[in-house]
């Protein structure tokens, strides 16, 4: 099945300890992307990945990291987490093409809280 | 940098209702134009997506929409929605060759039996 895989799907962490958001899609999907989702505001991108080792910033990028070492995987770092960082995050993936009309598949979400 | 308006934030409608959610975007080149819905608890999915030919699009569950370029819209319709359309629906937006999505604030559609 085709899918976009996020963990963990809940997590309730401190200020300051480094976390990881994994992503992974199994449809070799080329572009890759981490949104966050906020109450009035919709969904506001992070980061993006076009292929392996190809990352730059959206809109967001402050406070996270990423990294694109396999076409696969996409994971999401929080170095030192902070309360403003509380948020609904989805990663999604597409194929390149179509000059940008290839809808995006998106994962189920990780609800962060950040205490 | 272009920005998506949904108008609507919050819509309730009875069963059998006509819907339309209003979408303007600021980007006047070419775009790709996409509606997503995210159903309670769940991830977001495509309901269709617009980037050339016939303006009035049709997507799944028997929603359409409608570009009007001198207008910077992409309008969702459904003539007679049902319970189930209880969501959340998004207008995004990019520009032709460039996959970095804008999207609106959303509307939350709910329907009442």
């Amino acid at each position: 099945e085709a899918q976009v895989t996020q963990n963990p799907r809940y997590l309730i962490t401190v200020t300051g300890k480094k976390l990881t958001v994994t992503c992974s899609q199994n449809m070799n999907h080329e572009y890759m992307s981490w949104y966050r989702q906020d109450p009035g505001l919709g969904l506001r991108q992070i980061y993006y990945s076009m292929n392996v080792e190809v990352t730059d910033k959206g809109d967001v990028p402050e406070g996270y990291k990423v990294s694109r070492k396999e076409k696969r995987n996409f994971p999401l770092i929080l170095e030192s987490p902070s309360p403003n960082q509380t948020s609904l995050y989805f990663c999604a993936s597409s194929f390149i093409g179509g000059a940008g009309n290839q809808p995006q598949h998106f994962g189920d979400g990780t609800r962060l809280s950040i205490l | 940098a272009q920005s998506v308006s949904q108008h609507n934030h919050h819509v309730i409608l009875s069963e059998a209702a006509s819907l339309e959610l209003g979408c303007n975007y600021s980007y006047g080149g070419t775009v790709n134009l996409f509606w997503y819905v995210q159903y309670p608890g769940q991830h977001l999915q495509l309901l269709l997506k617009y980037f050339s030919g016939d303006p009035l699009v049709k997507g799944i569950k028997g929603f359409e929409a409608e570009f009007i370029k001198s207008k910077f819209s992409f309008n969702l319709r459904k003539p007679s929605v049902q319970w189930s359309d209880t969501a959340e629906y998004f207008c995004a937006v990019n520009v032709l060759d460039d996959y970095k999505l804008s999207f609106g604030a959303g509307t939350t559609v709910t329907v009442r039996a």
